[in-house]
């Protein structure tokens, strides 16, 4: 079955220390993956995809993700956490669904504490 | 440009009521997705519209519907509320002029429906 798993429901990082969100995938085809983060009571805001090309990617706020075909993981990472980046992340990874139609299913959601 | 709005913010209704919520795309965006938002079960799709139809839809019962304006407006209706339907009922809309899952998807801040 096709599926995106986020192993870890929280992640606590010690501001200024590196951070990495997990996500694993399984998927037929070459996955197109995506990593969105929730602020509290806000909706959520994409921040990077993976389609081709570079496994490292670059995207907003300066997190990037790493794309390891051999691993299916895509994980998230930032080289020092900042306090505001504390929020709940979301990785998703486009499927075919059994109707012929792409659509996203989505992880658990991660939650990253920052401590100052 | 003005983002992704949805509105009511927050509902309260009783079992067995019916709710209809809106959601207004970006401007110039055609590809409408609804999804709901649990503690337990996490982001699950409900159906994308695009240019007024259905395009692709999630495993979710007939009591959840919705529809798409000319103007790319959209809303979804749930007949015959259940305790199980309280979730954050998410908007997204992007450029997605092909069905393929495969741009950034912009995010309303979402609807909170509480059953009671």
């Amino acid at each position: 079955a096709q599926s995106v798993a986020q192993p870890e429901d929280q992640v606590n990082v010690a501001e200024g220390n590196p951070l990495t969100v997990k996500c694993t995938y399984s998927v037929s085809g070459n996955p197109y993956l995506f990593w969105y983060v929730q602020y509290p009571n806000r909706g959520l805001q994409f921040l990077l995809k993976y389609i081709t090309g570079d496994n490292l990617v670059k995207g907003s706020y300066g997190f990037e993700a790493e794309f390891n075909k051999s691993q299916t993981s895509f994980h998230l990472k930032k080289p020092s956490a900042l306090v505001s980046d504390s929020a709940l992340y979301f990785c998703a990874v486009r499927v075919l669904s059994m109707d012929s139609n792409y659509q996203l299913i989505w992880g658990a959601g991660t939650k990253l504490i920052i401590k100052p | 440009k003005a983002g992704v709005t949805q509105t009511p913010r927050y509902l309260i209704k009783t079992r067995g009521q019916q709710v209809t919520l809106s959601c207004s795309p970006i401007s110039g965006h055609r590809s409408v997705s609804w999804y709901q938002q649990t503690p337990g079960q996490g982001l699950q799709f409900l159906f994308e519209y695009f240019s007024e139809t259905q395009r692709n839809k999630g495993n979710f019962p007939g009591r959840f519907s919705g529809r798409q304006f000319s103007n790319s407006r959209s809303e979804m209706n749930v007949s015959t509320l259940e305790l199980g339907d309280s979730a954050l009922y998410l908007c997204a809309s992007s450029l997605e002029v092909l069905a393929g899952a495969y741009n950034e998807q912009f995010f309303g801040p979402g609807t909170r429906l509480t059953v009671l």
